[in-house]
Formats: C-alpha cells, structure tokens, sequence
C-alpha cells in the first residue's frame, strides 16, 4: 500500500518552459488536492478534485491547470513556469471532504 | 476568510522536556487536523480532531470548537519530533486552510 505517490522528486526548470507533475493515490479515496508549500506560509491549495470527472480551483490557482485523469490521478501543469512558482508541491487525497487528508512525499521544483 | 495562528512560531526542548502548541482560528470549524512534517519533507497525520481530545503515544491533541482553538501536547520528548507542526482546518467542503506552522527542534 503506497499512499500517495507523485513524481518527479525534483525538477529544475527554465522561465517559460513547461512540465507535469503527476500524482496517484491507492486507497480508494474520491478527492484529491495539489498544494504548495513555501518558507513561512504553510501550505496553499492550488487546486482541488472533489470527485472524478471534477475539479476546482482553490486559493492560489493562477499558472496552473489540472486534469483528474481517473480516480486514482490528478495531475498537475505548468503551462509557463515562472520564478515565482518555485516551491515545494505537495499532492494529497481523502475520502471525501473534511476528511482526513493523506499526502505524498512532495516535489522540489525550482524554476530559474 | 478564516485565519488560522500558531504559537509559538519556533520553539527549542531539551530532551525529554514537555511542551504545548497552540492554533487559534478565526471562525467556526467543521473539523481540524494536526500534522507534523519531519526534516526531510514528509507530512504525516497526526490527529483529526474537530473537537475534544485524543492521546497517540507521547502525543495528544485537544480541540475546544466553542473558544476557537486546539492544543497539541507533545511529552518527554525525542530527537525525532523535531520538524514543523501544522494545524490545519476546514470549514465545509474541500478547502482545508493550514497556519503556518509550529517549527520544533529537539536538542539532545
């Protein structure tokens, strides 16, 4: 049982260049999020997929687009990476809303 | 939209110490969770507690909904609960909002 897993670990990117990160979860959960993690703000959700078939942005949605591909995956694009969007990105899955939330290992993205 | 505070922001324990972490949040909650996130980067679960209290080892966690916080205990404790504590809570539906953080370090 692995959880929640996402790829690539790291990834060093160039302005204006694009890339997916991919993310899978076996537990049979219904809603999966993508947040992003920076020094001394906590977590923020990007974008959210309460079911499949479904997704919603959340609170910092801008230069990124997301695909629930099944219910297992949940992916997410950066069509034109900024410096800005250096960050650690985290993928996670629960149940159903409000539920306990289970998540990946996280991504090291760096953008120069 | 609701705001979520913790305190103290960094807080440095002797081995085997006590301590008590705090998140205030500004309005009512469906539920609250607690995580901790070791130094390499992983984000572990600790409690889901929308309200009262619940014990895990050397850990535990109170949450009163009516005055708007929760407390997170940590006894006699080890090298390996240093990292970043979060508290994280959710008001309906999907979107869970984290503080920014408790950071622990754990002398030996």
């Amino acid at each position: 049982n692995a959880g929640v897993t996402q790829t690539p670990k790291f990834q060093v990117l160039k302005t204006g260049q694009s890339m997916t990160l991919q993310c899978a979860q076996d537990m049979n959960h219904n809603s999966m999020y993508w947040y992003r993690q920076d020094p001394g703000m906590g977590l923020r959700l990007i974008y959210y997929s309460a079911s499949e078939g479904t997704t919603d942005k959340g609170e910092v949605p801008n230069g990124y687009n997301v695909s629930r591909l099944n219910k297992r995956e949940f992916s997410l694009r950066l069509e034109s990476a900024a410096p800005s969007q250096t960050s650690v990105y985290f993928c996670a899955s629960s149940l159903d809303s409000g539920n306990t939330i289970y998540f990946g290992e996280g991504s090291w993205l760096t953008v120069v | 939209g609701i705001q979520v505070e913790q305190s103290p922001p960094d807080l440095i324990l002797q081995e085997g110490a006590n301590s008590t972490l705090r998140c205030n949040f500004s309005d009512s909650v469906n539920n609250l969770q607690w995580f901790h996130q070791n130094p390499w980067g992983q984000l572990i679960n600790l409690f889901y507690i929308p309200s009262g209290t619940k014990q895990n080892g050397r850990l535990s966690a109170t949450t009163v909904a009516t005055e708007r916080y929760s407390l997170l205990y940590i006894s006699s404790s080890q090298t390996t609960d240093s990292g970043v504590y979060f508290c994280a809570v959710n008001t309906g539906g999907f979107k869970t909002i984290f503080g920014a953080g408790t950071r622990l370090f754990v002398k030996a």
